[in-house]
């Protein structure tokens, strides 16, 4: 089973700065298979990123993800008063099919 | 646009059974997505339960595929949780969630169940 990693585990920065969140797998992970989610307090998580890199429905293009193999990143260029919160890479895996997610990194306001 | 809503009992008595169901509106779930649950217990991470195609074809997390089931109910358009043999551990927000290119492209507002005495 691979497990995800995410690192670090909360973050305080202010709007207007840029972040980058790192997603580490213990294994390699086919890029396709990797997504990232934000929570909001007292929220269901929402699908940021498909595809390690593809923005879906919606999601503001200041949200962008790239990486390949075990290291994969969530970038945000200027958070907003709505990003702090907690964000979740996700790999799915094949054998057997399941989906597991990383402990999640929050973002706090300073 | 796809709406989940989830809906049962929010209190399970320990070594009871815990049975959810969701409502899906917009599309209907023949449509060829996969349909499942996703858990946050209190203060914790994000936990895939398991997930169904309309054709009943099922996928369990290994660490509860003894005691889930998942089924769908194409005729209502909705899918439905059974989690037996239920203790504190199992006490937590419950997702209903559809998939898509290998992630969960849609959630539900999500439902407390807590099980105690």
């Amino acid at each position: 089973e691979i497990v995800l990693t995410q690192s670090p585990g909360t973050l305080s920065l202010s709007p207007g700065e840029g972040v980058t969140l790192s997603c580490r797998a213990s294994q390699s992970v086919d890029s396709r298979y990797l997504a990232w989610y934000q929570q909001r307090p007292g929220q269901a998580p929402r699908l940021l990123i498909y595809g390690a890199s593809n923005r879906a429905t919606g999601i503001p293009d200041r949200f962008s993800g790239s990486g390949s193999g075990t290291d994969f990143t969530l970038t945000i260029s200027r958070l907003e008063p709505e990003d702090f919160a907690v964000y979740y890479c996700q790999q799915y895996g094949s054998s057997p099919p399941m989906y597991t997610f990383g402990p999640g990194t929050k973002l706090d306001i300073k | 646009q796809v709406q989940l809503q989830e809906s049962g009992p929010g209190l399970v008595r320990p070594s009871g059974t815990l049975s959810l169901s969701c409502a899906v509106s917009g599309v209907s779930i023949s449509s060829g997505f996969w349909w499942g649950w996703v858990r946050q217990a209190p203060g914790r991470g994000l936990e895939w339960i398991g997930e169904v195609f309309h054709t009943g074809t099922t996928n369990y997390n290994p660490s509860l595929k003894s005691r889930v089931t998942i089924s769908a109910d194409t005729s209502n358009n909705q899918i439905s949780l059974k989690l037996t043999s239920v203790t504190a551990a199992d006490t937590a927000v419950y997702y209903c969630i559809d998939s898509g290119w290998f992630s969960l492209v849609s959630w539900g507002q999500g439902t407390l169940v807590t099980v105690s005495s």
